[in-house]
């Protein structure tokens, strides 16, 4: 069975730009979770998808957001980009138990 | 809102066994998780407190004290491979998402 799949990777963009992050969750979870883990930090929430809606989000400013699509696949959108959103980016998904599936991430370095 | 401490570093020598505390303040707490991260991976799931008392699983064992607002991961029979940061998380009742603590780097040495 496949895990949760995040791409991509590692992405680079400036100062300013606009960054697009995707995730596919486990075959069967309606739920996806973000995640910013910057350096040295903890994970912080960011956004809970849920059967195609935004469930709760994180203190993060609005130039955060996402979507959920039918196929429960999800995309975080970050605009205006600034240097402090460099970070690891995880996604997670869940069968809404107690355990969650997390991908491998997407490094993003604002430069 | 939600707070999870935990001790930043532990150090703890091969085949011993180590204990890493989580304090947390949460209004409507659901349980308390770990979590496995090892440099450069994604987190991995290691245990699960719902109710009071000790979960184990293989070397790895969960605690929870609601009355104390307090839980533990305690690792037995350490390895090098256990060297990896641990996080607890708590969830609340109704909504799903997670509150991490900044985590423990576990140092294991030979």
């Amino acid at each position: 069975e496949a895990g949760v799949t995040q791409s991509p990777t590692h992405l680079i963009k400036t100062r300013g730009q606009q960054a697009t992050l995707r995730c596919s969750p486990i075959s069967g979870h309606t739920s996806v979770y973000w995640y910013q883990q910057a350096l040295g930090l903890g994970l912080q929430f960011l956004l809970w998808y849920d059967e195609g809606e935004e469930r709760n989000r994180g203190n993060f400013p609005p130039r955060f957001s996402g979507r959920q699509f039918p196929n429960y696949s999800s995309e975080l959108n970050v605009n205006a980009l600034e240097l402090e959103d460099s970070a690891l980016y995880l996604c997670a998904s869940s069968p809404l138990n107690t355990e969650a599936f997390f991908g491998q991430g997407t490094r993003l370095t604002v430069v | 809102g939600q707070s999870l401490e935990q001790p930043s570093e532990v150090t703890a020598v091969e085949g011993a066994i180590v204990q890493i505390n989580c304090t947390y303040q949460t209004s409507g707490f659901y349980g308390l998780s770990w979590y496995q991260q090892h440099d450069g991976g994604a987190p991995t799931f290691l245990s699960y407190n719902g109710l009071d008392g000790l979960e184990e699983t293989g070397r790895f064992s969960s605690f929870l004290s609601r009355s104390d607002s307090y839980g533990y991961l305690l690792l037995q029979e350490l390895q090098m491979k256990d060297s990896a940061s641990y996080f607890c998380a708590s969830s609340g009742a109704g909504s799903y998402q997670l509150t991490f603590g900044k985590g423990t780097k576990l140092s294991v040495i030979p």
